[in-house]
């Protein structure tokens, strides 16, 4: 069974731009979370969706959004990029049933921004 | 809110001497709780979890933790070191909502010296 899997791996953009990532889960699961690591911050929960829908919401500005499409895979984009911004963005994966609570991550896109 | 403490941001051992990394959580309903390695410029790797099932939980590559709720804690231990340990290792929390987010602690760098 194929893992987790985000595009693109490295991205390098400049302050003020945009940018998306995508995720796509492990073949069956309906959830989809999103986690930011600095050095500084550790892991932080951005967002989750299950089956389409924002389930779950962490502390984060609203220039940090996501969705979900009908086949699972997901994307979240950041808005007018900042410095802070840069960090390793990884993405889990889960049944989502309660009970199930064995999160699958990928290898996560490491975003610089200059 | 839930919160986990990982005590040593840093931890060096021998190889063969025994593995102890340390993790306190907070957590105002029955916790799930998790252990993830991160090896360098990869995701995270599960490595074991506890849901309320036997207290003493074994997971992959022969690392176990006990779950004691009278000292909310949940350390992680290895009889013996190899030096294919050396990583970073992340304790979790989740609540038994029905949301997948895990608060994460800052994170323990095991160092395995020769």
């Amino acid at each position: 069974k194929a893992g987790v899997t985000q595009t693109p791996r490295y991205l390098i953009k400049t302050r003020g731009q945009q940018v998306t990532l995508s995720c796509s889960p492990i073949s069956g699961h309906r959830s989809v979370s999103w986690y930011q690591q600095t050095p500084g911050q550790g892991l932080q929960f951005l967002f989750e969706y299950f089956s389409e829908t924002q389930r779950n919401k962490g502390n984060f500005p609203g220039r940090f959004s996501g969705r979900q499409f009908s086949n699972s895979r997901s994307e979240m984009n950041v808005s007018t990029l900042e410095l802070g911004d840069s960090a390793l963005y990884l993405c889990a994966s889960s049944h989502g049933h309660v009970g199930s609570r064995e999160q699958f991550f990928g290898p996560g896109t490491r975003l610089t921004v200059l | 809110a839930q919160s986990v403490t990982q005590l040593g941001s840093h931890v060096s051992v021998s190889e063969g001497a025994l593995v102890l990394l340390r993790c306190n959580y907070s957590s105002s309903v029955p916790p799930y709780l998790f252990w993830y390695v991160q090896y360098p410029n990869q995701g995270l790797q599960l490595l074991l979890k506890y849901t309320s099932a036997a207290t003493l939980v074994k997971g992959i590559n022969g690392f176990e933790a006990e779950f004691k709720k009278s000292e909310t804690s949940f350390h992680l231990t290895k009889p013996s070191a190899h030096m294919s340990d050396a990583a970073e290792y992340f304790c979790a929390v989740s609540d038994s909502s029905g949301s997948e987010k895990l608060v994460f602690g800052k994170g323990t760098k095991l160092t395995v010296n020769p």
